[in-house]
């Protein structure tokens, strides 16, 4: 079975300053993760996903994560935050086995919020 | 046009009532998903269709029940709600050749009960 923690409810940060958002997960079997970002009364949209090769990866607008299998983490970050990136965002992992794949199992959401 | 739909947006219902909420999908995906989400807890699994024949349980099954009526709608019932069921809950799908399994999700409803 696997779980994810995100270890931050809430951010707070001023705009144009640099954010992480840490995310801890465990699992027994190879996995897959992601990050999600839910802008407010909208659902969720995929921001990143890391499936393989290449640990770090990036999303279009800037957002960055870098999968670390010895600490099993996938922390997100961006080097400079706008007013619109406020949003809950969830971490997400999903095994690589066939027989459970499609199913997600999400950590707790991080509420980042951007003030001017 | 939203390529997953939930329907109604916004419910209150009492005590002791029978509620569903409708998902259509114009994706073409197999699997379709209901979660609900509560503040602090993130998104639970409810249950999970990988096609119109193939229902699974989640991680918080009871008390709910789902119907797949073909490909594009999966619903979710509660057959006698109660008012720890007050959530957002959001409907998802995905394509099963996806192994990087990207889900897509609807808007979301928004259900008190009372």
């Amino acid at each position: 079975a696997q779980s994810v923690t995100q270890l931050d409810s809430q951010v707070p940060v001023f705009e144009e300053a640099p954010v992480e958002l840490r995310c801890n997960y465990s699992s027994s079997v190879s996995v897959y993760l992601f990050w999600y970002v839910q802008y407010p009364n909208q659902g969720l949209q995929l921001l990143l996903k890391y499936l393989s090769g290449s640990t770090l990866v990036e999303s279009i607008n800037g957002f960055e994560a870098e999968f670390n299998k010895s600490q099993t983490s996938f922390h997100l970050r961006k080097p400079s935050v706008h007013i619109s990136d406020t949003a809950e965002y969830f971490c997400a992992v999903s095994d690589q086995l066939y027989n459970q794949g499609g199913k997600l199992i999400f950590g707790q959401g991080t509420e980042l919020s951007v003030k001017p | 046009d939203a390529d997953v739909t939930q329907t109604p947006r916004n419910r209150i219902t009492k005590t002791g009532k029978r509620i569903m909420l409708e998902c259509s999908q114009t994706k073409g995906h197999d699997r379709m998903y209901w979660y609900r989400q509560d503040p602090g807890l993130g998104l639970r699994l409810i249950y999970y269709s990988f096609d119109v024949k193939d229902i699974n349980k989640g991680e918080i099954s009871d008390g709910y029940s789902v119907s797949r009526q073909a490909q594009a709608k999966f619903s979710l019932s509660l057959e006698s709600a109660i008012p720890n069921q007050t959530a957002l809950y959001f409907c998802a799908t995905s394509l099963a050749r996806d192994w990087g399994n990207e889900q897509f999700f609807g808007p979301g409803t928004r259900l008190t009960v009372l």
